[in-house]
């Protein structure tokens, strides 16, 4: 299993370009998130889905928009980039929410920097 | 409202040295509690957790024990090694009415020296 993979690794944008990054996971699991990192600020929830076909915005939503309309893969979208969303962006899927399930797989993670 | 507060960094120790970082929560319902460990240039692995009161997690020599009374889930290790150099950050999880709520502290620079 290749487990949460995130694309890209890296990306620069220039202020009002628009990305996606692309999240896939094959462990089956039901949740997946999206976070954002930055110095000081430890991981800060940015979207997140409870399922195929669902999504609901976290702490810092604005800017960001999500979709996900296979269960392996959730994708966040910036449609227009600004510096402030300069940093280090990474998934996260989990099987449930009960017990043992309630465990999230974080991928690699995505830097982007926005001139 | 909910939040993780866990103990400012950077933390340098000695190898076998022992550990320990501070982790208090607020909560209005029973949350789960986790430690995870960002190692660099990686994302973020589940170290330990616990899901009830007075549980402890474990793994990796890496202890850390759910006190309800005193709101805390400290992570602690006897005797680290150069290899435990990392970010470590405590966590909760509460679920309410079938959603769910995840909470991040900012984070823990430990650095081990040989």
């Amino acid at each position: 299993n290749a487990g949460v993979t995130q694309t890209p690794k890296f990306r620069v944008l220039k202020t009002g370009q628009s990305m996606t990054l692309l999240c896939a996971q094959d462990m089956n699991h039901e949740y997946m998130y999206w976070y954002r990192q930055d110095p000081g600020m430890g991981l800060r929830l940015i979207h997140y889905s409870v399922g195929e076909g669902t999504t609901a915005k976290g702490e810092v939503p604005d800017g960001y928009n999500v979709s996900r309309l296979k269960k392996q893969n959730f994708l966040l979208g910036l449609e227009s980039a600004a510096p402030s969303q300069t940093s280090v962006y990474f998934c996260a899927s989990k099987k449930g929410l009960a017990g043992w399930y309630n465990e999230q797989f974080f991928g690699p993670g995505t830097r982007l920097t926005v001139l | 409202g909910d939040s993780v507060t866990q103990m400012e960094g950077p933390v340098t120790l000695s190898e076998e040295a022992f550990l320990t970082i501070n982790c208090t929560y607020t909560a209005t319902g029973y949350p789960s509690l986790f430690w995870y460990v960002q190692y660099p240039g990686e994302g973020l692995q589940l170290l330990l957790k616990a899901t009830k009161a007075d549980d402890k997690g474990s793994n990796k020599g890496f202890e850390a024990t759910y006190r309800k009374e005193t709101t805390s889930f400290h992570l602690e290790k006897g005797s680290v090694q150069v290899s435990d150099s990392a970010v470590y950050f405590c966590a909760l999880s509460i679920t309410q009415g079938g959603s769910e709520k995840l909470v991040f502290g900012k984070g823990t620079k430990l650095t081990v020296n040989p």
